[in-house]
């Protein structure tokens, strides 16, 4: 079975500083999808950035980029130049690839950014 | 461009009752999942719908329930409540077979008292 783990429950940073948030995942398949999430308080799901496994590039969306490492099934997010507004949940999730498959989520990391 | 519209944002039931929570999705959208997210927790897989079909389950007992209409929109029903069914229900949608653009609603806050 699929799992992803991600071992901080919460962390704050002040505005402006960098951030990297870790998540590592266990699959037995070869191509997979890898997310990152942000849940504001709003509650909705907003997605972040996107890994392909097939993928050896880091992704990368302006201020948020990846650290994939396959062989060691980790996936780091990194924030540079944090926000006030980057405060929410951000979770680490994973899917099959080629299948329309459910979302596995990580239990989140609650990100503070201090004024 | 609607993204994933569900209703209601809040509800608050007694435990034995039964619900029904809702969700349009996205504009050319055709497959919706729901999940379950519990207070604290990662959302967790309930069910997806595609073609009017369920065509995937989580580890979800039979109360759980859901629907699939032709405008692709689609319906969760949880019976004999629990006072542990108290969480958040997100749908997300998309278009199956392409590019896993999933988009999710702001969910369905359930209480169960």
């Amino acid at each position: 079975a699929q799992t992803v783990t991600q071992s901080q429950p919460e962390m704050s940073v002040q505005e402006a500083e960098t951030v990297t948030l870790s998540c590592t995942y266990d699959t037995s398949e070869n191509n997979y999808y890898l997310f990152w999430y942000k849940q504001p308080p709003s509650r909705q799901m907003i997605l972040v950035i996107r890994q392909e496994a097939y993928k050896q590039q880091n992704a990368t969306e302006n201020r948020f980029s990846v650290n994939f490492q396959k062989a060691a099934k980790s996936f780091s997010l990194k924030i540079s130049d944090s926000q006030l507004g980057d405060t929410a949940m951000y979770f680490c999730a994973f899917t099959q690839m080629n299948r329309d498959d459910k979302i596995i989520f990580g239990k989140g990391t609650r990100l503070h950014i201090l004024p | 461009d609607a993204g994933v519209t569900q209703s209601p944002t809040h509800l608050i039931k007694t435990r034995g009752q039964q619900v029904t929570l809702r969700c349009s999705p996205k504009s050319g959208h055709d497959t919706v999942s729901w999940y379950q997210q519990a207070l604290g927790q990662g959302p967790q897989f309930i069910f997806q719908y595609y073609e009017e079909e369920e065509r995937q389950r989580g580890n979800f007992p039979d109360r759980f329930s859901g629907h699939q209409f032709p405008n692709y929109s689609s319906e969760l029903n949880v019976n004999a409540l629990l006072l542990g069914d108290s969480a958040l229900y997100l749908c997300a949608s998309s278009y199956r077979g392409r590019d896993y653009g999933y988009t999710f609603g702001s969910g369905t806050r359930l209480t169960v008292v």
